[in-house]
C-alpha cells in the first residue's frame, strides 16, 4: 500500500516549456487534490476533484489544467511555465462522502522554473 | 477571504517539556479542523482531527482543543521529543470539504 505517489521528484524547466506532474493514489479514495507550497507559507489549492469526472478550480488555478485520468490517477499540466510556478507541488487525497476527513499527501515534486 | 492562521511562526521546546501551538481561524461557519506536520523535505503528514460539535479530542500524545467562541484552536504535544521537530499547520473546512491551510508554526526541539 503505497499511498500517494508523484512523479517526479525533481523538476528544472526554462520559461514557456509545458510538463506534467503525475499523481497516483492505492486508497480507493473519491476525492484528489494539487496544492503548491511557497517558501514560508502554507499550501495553496490549485485544482480539486470531488469524485471520478469532476474538476474544479482551487485559489490559485491560473496557469494549470488538471485531468482525472481514472478514480487513481490525477495529474497537473503546466502549459508554458513561468518562473512564477517555482514551487513545491503536492497531490492529496481523501474520502469525500460523509466527510470532510482528512487527506493524504504524496512526498511532493520541487518544480523550478528559470 | 477569510483565512486560518497561526500565532507564532517559530517555537522552541526543551525535550521533555509539552509543547503548545496556538492556530486562529476566521470563518465561524468552518466545522472541521484538523492538524499536520510536514518535516524537511517530505509531505504533510496527518496528527489529528477535531469536528465542530467537539472541544477537545486526543490522540497518542497529542490533545487538540477547539474554542469556538473565539475562533481558536490549539496543539498540544505532551513530552516533546526531538522527532517533533517539523512545521505544524492547522487546517480548516466548511461546507464545501476543501480545507485552507495557516502558514505554519515552524517547532525547534533542544536537547
Amino acid at each position: 500500500n503505497a499511498g500517494v505517489t508523484q512523479t517526479p521528484k525533481f523538476q528544472v524547466l526554462k520559461t514557456g516549456q509545458s510538463m506534467t506532474l503525475q499523481c497516483a493514489q492505492d486508497m480507493n479514495h473519491n476525492s484528489m487534490y494539487w496544492y503548491r507550497q511557497d517558501p514560508g507559507m502554507g499550501l495553496r489549492l490549485i485544482y480539486y476533484s470531488a469524485s471520478e469526472g469532476t474538476t474544479d478550480k482551487g485559489e490559485v488555478p491560473n496557469g494549470y489544467n488538471v485531468s482525472r485520468l481514472n478514480k487513481r490517477e490525477f495529474s497537473l499540466r503546466l502549459e508554458s511555465a513561468a518562473p512564477s510556478q517555482t514551487s513545491v507541488y503536492f497531490c492529496a487525497s481523501s474520502e469525500l462522502i460523509g466527510g470532510p476527513y482528512e487527506q493524504y499527501f504524496g512526498p511532493g515534486t520541487r518544480l523550478t522554473v528559470t | 477571504g477569510e483565512s486560518v492562521g497561526l500565532h507564532l511562526p517559530t517555537l522552541s521546546v526543551q525535550e521533555g517539556d509539552n509543547s503548545i501551538i496556538n492556530c486562529a481561524y476566521s470563518n465561524s461557519a468552518s466545522d472541521y479542523f484538523i492538524w499536520y506536520k510536514q518535516e524537511s523535505g517530505k509531505g504533510p503528514q496527518f496528527i489529528i482531527d477535531i469536528r465542530s460539535n467537539m472541544d477537545k479530542r486526543q490522540g497518542q500524545r497529542v490533545t487538540v482543543l477547539l474554542n469556538k467562541t473565539v475562533k481558536h484552536l490549539s496543539l498540544q504535544i505532551a513530552a516533546t521529543q526531538p522527532g517533533d521537530s517539523a512545521v505544524y499547520f492547522c487546517a480548516e473546512s466548511g461546507s464545501d470539504y476543501k480545507l485552507s491551510f495557516g502558514a505554519g508554526t515552524t517547532v525547534t526541539v533542544r536537547a
